[in-house]
């Protein structure tokens, strides 16, 4: 186990709703990264925060917004839903390069 | 677009023998290689990582080789084992930021 635990760990929403997903770190982290998992793909980045700021934003529209807190724990927030926002969310703790994965929590968009 | 390209998408090998997994890269920026696994329902987990002034590194049964002329690199996974049977994907990075490629499934028969 990594240590980076992740809540819900699945979600039902209907589209147009809004999400709030959470994500601790491991113990000494202080850097962590959110992807996006769709079925049968690889993982794609959304944003890193480090430090409670922003670090580098992927090619996702501005209603995924993020948040980190002085305990480097982190949220993911989606806003107005669509159905292919439904995938695995997987959030990363790291301190140099290498980067742990959590569990993630699996988001069902109806 | 940096992209990062594998195959195959699937694999099938006895026990035993001797899988690889291939990927390439088009970004001379990238300096962080790692491969990560990934079972059904959890989240991926490092197996292995180099970076390019390196080209091989071994940790237990897993080997990478990297080409750095060639912008490729490849995963080894000596004496396969049932157990090895999940996703493996590839991935590159600069400035922590991963970009993965689209997985392979890994079948080790008995």
């Amino acid at each position: 186990e990594t240590g980076v635990t992740q809540s819900p760990t699945h979600l039902i929403k209907t589209r147009g709703q809004q999400v709030t997903l959470r994500c601790s770190s491991q113990s000494g982290h202080n850097t962590v990264s959110w992807y996006q998992q769709a079925l049968g793909q690889g993982p794609q980045f959304i944003f890193q925060y480090y430090r409670e700021e922003e670090n580098g934003r992927g090619n996702f529209p501005p209603r995924f917004s993020g948040l980190q807190f002085p305990n480097y724990s982190s949220e993911l927030n989606v806003n107005a839903l669509e159905l292919d926002d439904s995938a695995l969310y997987l959030c990363a703790s790291s301190l140099e390069d290498e980067q742990f994965f959590g569990p993630g929590t699996r988001l069902t968009v109806l | 677009q940096q992209q990062v390209k594998q195959s195959p998408q699937s694999l099938i090998v006895q026990k035993g023998g001797i899988p690889i997994i291939n990927c390439a890269y088009e970004n001379t920026a990238f300096d962080y290689f790692p491969w990560y696994q990934q079972f059904p329902g959890k989240g991926p987990a490092l197996l292995i990582a180099i970076r390019p002034d390196v080209s091989e590194k071994k940790e237990g049964r897993f080997t990478i080789s990297f080409n750095k002329s060639a912008k490729q690199f490849s995963l080894h996974i000596m004496d396969s084992q049932p157990g090895d049977s999940a996703t493996y994907f590839c991935a590159a990075s600069k400035g922590g930021k991963l970009i993965f490629g689209q997985g392979t499934e890994l079948s080790v028969k008995p």
